[in-house]
């Protein structure tokens, strides 16, 4: 089945560093979403790209669909203490009516 | 416009009781779909319904089923729990027909089986 690897699997990093994580798929599809998810809490959607090399920003945050259509990322300019959470690479699967999800990536952010 | 809401946050249930949870989905969104997360398998899809329809089922056992209702709103009802149920439950709503894109989730039901 569809496969998304996600790295890296946590970061650890200093107040106003810049993030830079990213997804693979074993499959091509035309849409690649981004979560962050707070402890406790449900995943809150930060960005969608729907077409091949699309670049979309949304704040501090800018996401990219790869060209080869098999990978995304996803920088985070200037961190601070609040971007602390996990983040989620998904895409929809074969059926359309499904996300997968790949396994997060943990951002911890030190004052 | 009001989110996702899920009841009940919190949940404690012995093995072999059943229980049931609520999602309500965002105005208008008639795609509702349930996926349990855990920290060892991660986010994994359980159903999704649209129009009181299941259109596609997750690889979970038979004692896990849902049901969706004319005004949106669903449930989901695990039965027989098991101690390897404890699990965030998190129910998420979608304006596409096809439910794929753009899922907004609500604060999910933490579920603890004893």
């Amino acid at each position: 089945g569809q496969q998304l690897n996600q790295s890296p699997q946590s970061m650890f990093i200093q107040e106003g560093e810049d993030v830079s994580m990213n997804c693979t798929s074993s499959s091509i599809f035309n849409t690649w979403l981004w979560y962050k998810q707070d402890p406790g809490e449900g995943p809150v959607l930060l960005i969608a790209l729907y077409k091949a090399g699309e670049l979309t920003s949304n704040g501090r945050l800018t996401a990219q669909f790869g060209i080869t259509r098999k990978d995304s990322f996803l920088n985070i300019s200037a961190s601070i203490p609040s971007d602390v959470g996990i983040y989620f690479c998904a895409q929809p699967g074969r059926s359309g009516y499904a996300l997968n999800f790949g396994k997060g990536t943990s951002l911890l952010v030190t004052p | 416009k009001a989110g996702v809401t899920q009841t009940p946050r919190y949940l404690i249930k012995t093995r072999g009781q059943q229980v049931t949870l609520s999602c309500s989905p965002i105005s208008g969104h008639r795609s509702v779909s349930w996926y349990q997360q855990t920290p060892g398998q991660g986010l994994q899809f359980l159903f999704e319904y649209f129009s009181e329809t299941q259109r596609n089922k997750g690889n979970f056992p038979g004692r896990f089923s849902g049901r969706q209702f004319s005004n949106s709103r669903s449930e989901m009802n695990v039965s027989t729990l098991e101690l390897g149920d404890s699990a965030l439950y998190l129910c998420a709503s979608s304006l596409a027909r096809t439910g794929d894109t753009e899922a907004f989730f609500g604060q999910g039901t933490r579920l603890t089986v004893v």
